[in-house]
């Protein structure tokens, strides 16, 4: 148990469903991300959160809308989604986001969402 | 840019061996660097980490790796494998653009009996 939950952790949805994926983290972290991984290519990061404001968004499509409404709790929202978006969503935590306080700890994972698109 | 490359998708050992998986790094800046597991069907979880202090570093499951600032490289070893080492291994590197981890493509470890 690494202190972040990931809800659900299987997800099987039709092209034209609507589903949120819900993180949670209650380590005290400040920051929080969202992963994709697919098979057979490196992790890709998605969205980066630092004191609930987006830093990065990493030319994701609009078809997946993060949400992170406190410090605690991160979403992704899903719709209108295709096959090739089926994946493992990782979700992270990290404290020390700013000025390079990333190296005193790292990311912890949660056991991530295994979605498949249908 | 910080990147990070793992050499071979898939190493294969007998129980007993020894372990080594590579990745070299690429930074403009001191890296700050990460071995992190995967075990089917779970997150990630982290086996060390290298954030400029001492180059050799031990983590868990006896596993260690040492940083070579002339080889740009921070390979994972262990001296005996076992069976339960078998998962996906994932070397990386935090990006202060972003404050980001930067992962390689990972190398899956199977362990023969």
């Amino acid at each position: 148990e690494t202190g972040v939950t990931q809800t659900p952790r299987h997800l099987v949805m039709g092209m034209t469903n609507k589903k949120s994926l819900k993180c949670e983290q209650h380590l005290g972290h400040n920051a929080m991300y969202w992963y994709k991984q697919s098979a057979k290519k490196p992790l890709e990061l998605m969205f980066v959160y630092s004191l609930e404001e987006r830093v990065e968004n990493n030319s994701v499509p609009s078809r997946f809308s993060p949400e992170c409404p406190n410090s605690s709790h991160l979403f992704l929202h899903l719709h209108t989604l295709q096959p090739e978006d089926s994946a493992l969503y990782l979700c992270a935590s990290s404290q020390g986001f700013a000025g390079g306080a990333f190296s005193r700890t790292e990311a912890f994972f949660g056991q991530g969402t295994r979605l498949t698109v249908v | 840019a910080q990147s990070v490359t793992q050499l071979g998708s898939h190493v294969s050992v007998s129980e007993g061996a020894l372990v080594l998986l590579r990745c070299n790094y690429s930074s403009s800046v001191p890296p700050y660097l990460f071995w992190y597991v995967q075990y089917p069907n779970q997150g990630l979880q982290l086996l060390l980490k290298y954030t400029s202090a001492a180059t050799l570093v031990k983590g868990i499951n006896g596993f260690e790796a040492e940083f070579k600032k002339s080889e740009t490289s921070f390979h994972l070893t262990k001296p005996s494998a076992h069976m339960s080492d078998a998962a996906e291994y994932f070397c990386a590197v935090y990006s202060p653009q972003g404050g980001k981890l930067i992962f390689g493509q990972g190398t899956e470890l199977s362990v023969k009996p």
